[in-house]
């Protein structure tokens, strides 16, 4: 079965680095796009970014275009997110998420990993 | 960006009745080449990740029981669990994936009467 575990997570101050990790396993990494989504405590779901099975395409919400750099390495079955520039208001778990089809349309968000959070605070 | 609109925000529904949600879109999500609408809904439970329940606005996803049903097109749409069951007490997000930045509703709240 698909399998998506999140890591990275953890509290860092305002300005600095993170990057997280998705590990993928139990289905064909190499075919489909991903996604990360992230919920702020007590608060609704907001899609972050999506990067193209094959790695060539990227897209990014306008609250972390510039700052997030989505990732992957198909040799490792591996997603990541590269989160620089942090701001207090990017507090939140972050989730990893499979694309509901290979190949072609980007559609729904699929399968869903646990997710690992973030805190950033001074 | 697209902007999706829920309604109500929290509901309260006795168990055996039906429970509706309702999402708006602030343009359509009906790709005219394939008349698909791009469009799904989720559903969270406390404590655990979401997961997927009904996508092209109205096809269910494997294993989700039949008493959940989508419907809709163009900008209006609506979820309907009929017979509401403890288990279904959770919060359901609408989601629209006709273009980026991918957008969700703000999240109704489904609790029992």
């Amino acid at each position: 079965q698909v399998q998506l575990v999140e890591s990275g997570g953890g509290v860092v101050q305002p300005g600095r680095s993170l990057r997280l990790s998705c590990a993928a396993s139990g289905f064909t990494f190499s075919s489909y796009g991903m996604h990360w989504v992230r919920q702020a405590p007590g608060k609704g779901l907001e899609w972050v970014a999506l990067m193209s099975y094959n790695g060539r395409d990227k897209y990014y919400a306008d609250s972390v275009k510039g700052r997030f750099t989505i990732s992957r390495d198909n040799s490792k079955n591996t997603l990541y997110l590269q989160m620089d520039s942090l701001r207090a208001e990017d507090t939140a778990v972050y989730y990893c998420v499979k694309d509901g089809q290979s190949y072609g349309d980007y559609v729904w968000c699929g399968d869903w990993g646990q997710g690992t959070p973030v805190t950033v605070s001074s | 960006d697209i902007v999706m609109t829920q309604s109500p925000d929290s509901l309260a529904v006795s168990l055996g009745e039906r429970a509706t949600i309702n999402c708006k879109s602030s343009q359509s999500v009906l790709y005219s080449s394939n008349k698909k609408n791009y469009f799904a809904w989720y559903q969270q439970k406390p404590g655990q990740p979401p997961k997927l329940l009904i996508y092209w606005a109205s096809t269910r996803e494997s294993g989700v029981p039949d008493r959940f049903s989508g419907s809709g097109s163009g900008t209006d749409f609506t979820l309907t669990i009929n017979n509401l069951q403890a288990e279904d007490v959770a919060v359901y997000y609408c989601q629209q994936y006709y273009s980026n930045p991918r957008t969700f509703g703000q999240g109704t709240k489904l609790e029992i009467k």
